[in-house]
């Protein structure tokens, strides 16, 4: 099993321009949930899914937008990107309920 | 309001140099505690979850404890290939999510 992967692995933007963050899963878990990392800041949620067809907010959702595109695959979209978007972004996977999440291997976005 | 410290920021330990990572939460209710391993350049590693007050979980080196407010990871005789970023993280009975701590990165010398 591969896990959570994610792609790609490495972009650079000019600000303004947009581009999605794809990820997938083959454990069969139905939540999905889409991470930034900063540093100083650690992990903040920007969106989730606990099921297919369903999204939320998490706690930094403004200037992205998500899509569930079924069990396994959850986008991210950065519509016009901005330098305060410039992160390592992270998605992760989960069995509902109190369960541990498992994280992909991370995408480093640099918005110039 | 939710919140997850965790301390200190660094630890830099010889080998063989037990030490503790603490990890403090101050939340609503708690239905579980995560803690995670993060090498450089890659996502976190689930480590342990930890469900109540007593409870007690080991990995290799590792032994994670939980009491009402805070919970240990103890590393017994680390080697340097324990270094890495630990992160701890709460699920609370109001929302589901993970809220997480910034992370204690341990550095081992041989």
């Amino acid at each position: 099993n591969a896990g959570v992967t994610q792609t790609p692995k490495f972009q650079v933007l000019k600000t303004g321009q947009s581009m999605t963050l794809q990820c997938a899963q083959d454990m069969n878990h139905n939540s999905m949930y889409w991470y930034r990392q900063d540093p100083g800041m650690g992990l903040r949620l920007i969106y989730y899914s606990a099921s297919e067809g369903t999204t939320d907010k998490g706690e930094v959702p403004n200037g992205y937008n998500v899509s569930r595109l079924n069990k396994r695959e959850f986008s991210l979209r950065l519509e016009s990107a901005a330098p305060s978007q410039t992160s390592v972004y992270f998605c992760a996977s989960g069995r509902e309920g109190l369960r541990e999440q498992f994280f992909g291997p991370g995408t480093r976005l640099t918005v110039l | 309001e939710d919140q997850v410290t965790q301390s200190p920021e660094a630890l830099r330990l010889q080998e063989g140099e037990s030490s503790s990572l603490n990890c403090s939460y101050t939340v609503s209710g708690l239905r579980g505690l995560f803690w995670y391993r993060q090498d450089p350049g890659k996502g976190p590693e689930f480590l342990f979850t930890l469900y109540s007050a007593g409870e007690e979980k080991e990995k290799e080196r590792l032994k994670a404890t939980l009491t009402k407010k805070e919970s240990f990871l103890h590393i017994t005789a680390p080697k340097p290939e324990d270094s890495a970023t630990y992160l701890c993280a709460v699920q609370t009975r109001s929302q589901g999510n993970l809220i997480f701590g910034k992370g204690t990165k341990l550095s081992v010398k041989p």
